[in-house]
């Protein structure tokens, strides 16, 4: 079945320490691979995508994702965080072309 | 373009009443998806369509839930009757099925069944 885990539902940080939230997805032949930031009561804006090429991709606001094939992986990284970022990130899969599905999400929370 | 559009972006209704969602997707695209959000479960996937066609509704989770594309620029999502675990924020995405595969979303309509 396709399926996409977020590990952490919640990562608490100060702000300018590094962060990683986690992703992984269930294998298959043809995959797209993203992650989305949702603020309070708002939508879902793309922070970066992976579509083919080079497996380090980079996105707005300073963040990068790796691409790893072999671990079914898609990790999203920022080298040093503000109290900006707190928000909601979602990990999104699109099997086939066709079909997006999205994990559970992680709570990015940022302390001064 | 104005982006995806969503209406009502809240509701209220009473148990037992029908509830109509309504999208309006950006012009061009040909992939429209619905997904509801709560905390328990997160993001799920309700339904898609590509060129006005239900793909998969494997995710609507009971009868009394519907969804319809009429034409190319409009969708509707119905829950008749509405039942109190069905209140959460219902989106609408929509992408253009091959090319550059970014889905891009509503604002959400915030259900809320009393």
């Amino acid at each position: 079945a396709q399926s996409v885990t977020q590990l952490d539902s919640q990562v608490p940080v100060f702000e300018e320490a590094p962060v990683e939230l986690r992703c992984n997805y269930s294998s298959s032949v043809s995959v797209y691979l993203f992650w989305y930031v949702q603020y309070p009561n708002q939508g879902l804006q793309l922070l970066l995508k992976y579509l083919s090429g080079s497996t380090l991709v980079k996105g707005i606001n300073g963040f990068e994702a790796e691409f790893n094939k072999s671990q079914t992986s898609f990790h999203l990284r920022k080298p040093s965080v503000h109290i900006s970022d707190t928000a909601e990130y979602f990990c999104a899969v699109l099997y086939n072309t066709d079909k997006l599905i999205f994990g559970t999400g992680t709570r990015l929370q940022v302390f001064p | 373009d104005a982006g995806v559009i969503q209406s009502p972006r809240h509701e209220v209704t009473e148990m037992g009443q029908e509830v109509t969602l309504r999208c309006k997707p950006i012009s061009g695209h040909n992939s429209l998806f619905w997904y509801r959000q709560t905390m328990m479960r997160g993001l799920e996937l309700l339904i898609y369509f590509n060129n006005n066609v239900p793909i998969d509704d494997s995710g609507m989770p009971e009868d009394r839930f519907s969804a319809k594309m009429p034409n190319a620029s409009f969708s509707t999502l119905k829950i008749q009757p509405s039942e109190p675990r069905d209140s959460a924020v219902y989106f609408c995405a929509s992408s253009l099925r091959g090319q550059n595969t970014e889905a891009f979303f509503g604002q959400g309509t915030r259900l809320t069944v009393v």
